[in-house]
């Protein structure tokens, strides 16, 4: 089944404890993205990926870290949350113009 | 920063009506997109429509794009419970980016 899997699903984490959050698909998809949801204001881009090695901010990349090393992976690192972090992440793929979505990671930072 | 704008923010109706939310935008665009987000969950892709294009039909969606205006409009239509949903714009602005609206939630009434 095509899919993006993000794992965890749900974390909670104290202030300064570096965390990672990992996204996969299994589409051979070149394009992949991470975006956080927060009430009001929509979807917003922490950073995209265009290909393996190729990583780009995208509108809030204050804070956070990703790499492409392989395809299939995109890991979304928080190197010390700060509780203005607490948010619900979704990683999505995109082969052309419409992008699939992850199940999402709720975050929680204290 | 966001490029889509919804309207309304909330919208709720009874089963079999028809549903309509507007998106305005505010830069020239590639595409514009609307997808789907039950509570709590990813996003799932329904309809693109390109600069091009002034209306499209997906089973019992409607889409129109009027880019003189910066909007467009979704047309849901005979609505199911199972329409109960957060629906957003997303435009394409042919940078490898989406930019995403805060949404219109819609309940449908059985």
């Amino acid at each position: 089944e095509a899919q993006v899997t993000q794992n965890p699903r749900y974390l909670i984490t104290v202030t300064g404890k570096k965390l990672t959050v990992t996204c996969s698909q299994n589409m051979n998809h070149e394009y992949m993205s991470w975006y956080r949801q927060d009430p009001g204001l929509g979807l917003r881009q922490i950073y995209y990926s265009m290909n393996v090695e190729v990583t780009d901010k995208g509108d809030v990349p204050e804070g956070y870290k990703v790499s492409r090393k392989e395809k299939r992976n995109f890991p979304l690192i928080l190197e010390s949350p700060s509780p203005n972090q607490t948010s619900l992440y979704f990683c999505a793929s995109s082969l052309g113009d419409e992008q699939y979505f992850g199940p999402g990671t709720r975050l929680t930072v204290t | 920063s966001q490029q889509g704008e919804e309207d309304p923010q909330a919208l709720s109706i009874q089963e079999g009506e028809n549903a309509t939310m507007n998106c305005s935008y505010k830069t020239s665009i590639n595409n514009l997109q609307w997808y789907r987000q039950n509570s709590g969950r990813g996003l799932v892709h329904l309809i693109l429509i390109r600069s091009n294009e002034r209306e499209k039909h997906s089973g019992r969606l409607r889409v129109t794009l009027d880019t003189s205006k910066k909007s467009s409009s979704l047309l849901i239509t005979a609505s199911r419970a199972a329409d109960t949903a957060s629906y957003f714009c997303a435009t394409d602005l042919n940078d490898y980016k989406l930019s995403f609206g805060a949404g219109t939630t819609v309940t449908v009434r059985a």
